[in-house]
């Protein structure tokens, strides 16, 4: 069974700076996707960014990137010039690939941006 | 992009009553659906699997006969809260598979059931 820990149910940053989310994950597969979900007030589900477990070189969407360390079974996002925006929950969540496979949540970090 | 419609987003019933939540994808061809429930300020957890065209999967715990779950076309999956009571209060969200693997999931908007 695969399990995704969070270890920050909260944090806070201040506008434009730069913030990290961590996220650590158990299992004994080799292929698998990672992904970064954010949840604002609105309750609505947004995909932030996903990596391959295959690939070594970090993926990065605009102003978010991640810390991709197989070896630890870590997946840290980074937010760098964080926006009000950005105030939500975020998720980390890891799935097998090739399967009608579920996803598997962490607990979330509750992120807030402030002036 | 792959975008999952949800109905209602809001619904207040009466305790005894039943209600039906629908999640239907507009622009694919959703094979697996995945309902989740969502209580305030936690993660999301996993109800059941629902393939078009057969039974849905359902996690240890869930009631199969309370939330009633159909995958009738590829386009419409459906979960029915029966003989609701208090405790369903909650927050419930779909979501489909997308293709490629490395595309993840599309979640619909979510419904926020309320019994009373």
């Amino acid at each position: 069974a695969q399990t995704v820990t969070q270890s920050q149910p909260e944090m806070s940053v201040q506008e434009a700076e730069t913030v990290t989310l961590s996220c650590t994950y158990d299992t004994s597969e080799n292929n698998y996707y990672l992904f970064w979900y954010k949840q604002p007030p609105s309750r609505q589900m947004i995909l932030v960014i996903r990596q391959e477990a295959y690939k070594q070189q970090n993926a990065t969407e605009n102003r978010f990137s991640v810390n991709f360390q197989k070896a630890a079974k870590s997946f840290s996002l980074k937010i760098s010039d964080s926006q009000l925006g950005d105030t939500a929950m975020y998720f980390c969540a890891f799935m097998v690939t090739g399967t009608a496979s579920k996803l598997t949540f962490g607990t979330g970090t509750r992120l807030q941006v402030t002036l | 992009g792959a975008v999952v419609s949800q109905h209602p987003s809001r619904v207040i019933c009466k305790s005894g009553t039943s209600v039906k939540i629908e999640c239907r994808s507009l622009d694919f061809q959703a094979t697996t659906m995945f309902w989740y429930r969502q209580f305030p300020k936690q993660s999301l957890m996993l109800m059941a699997t629902s393939n078009e065209g057969s039974k849905a999967t359902y996690e240890q715990g869930v009631e199969k006969d309370k939330f009633l779950i159909n995958h009738a076309s590829l386009t419409l999956s459906t979960l029915t809260v029966t003989s609701a009571h208090p405790e369903d209060s909650s927050f419930y969200i779909c979501s489909a598979r997308l293709l490629p693997d490395s595309y993840g999931y599309t979640f619909g908007s979510g419904t926020r059931l309320t019994v009373v």
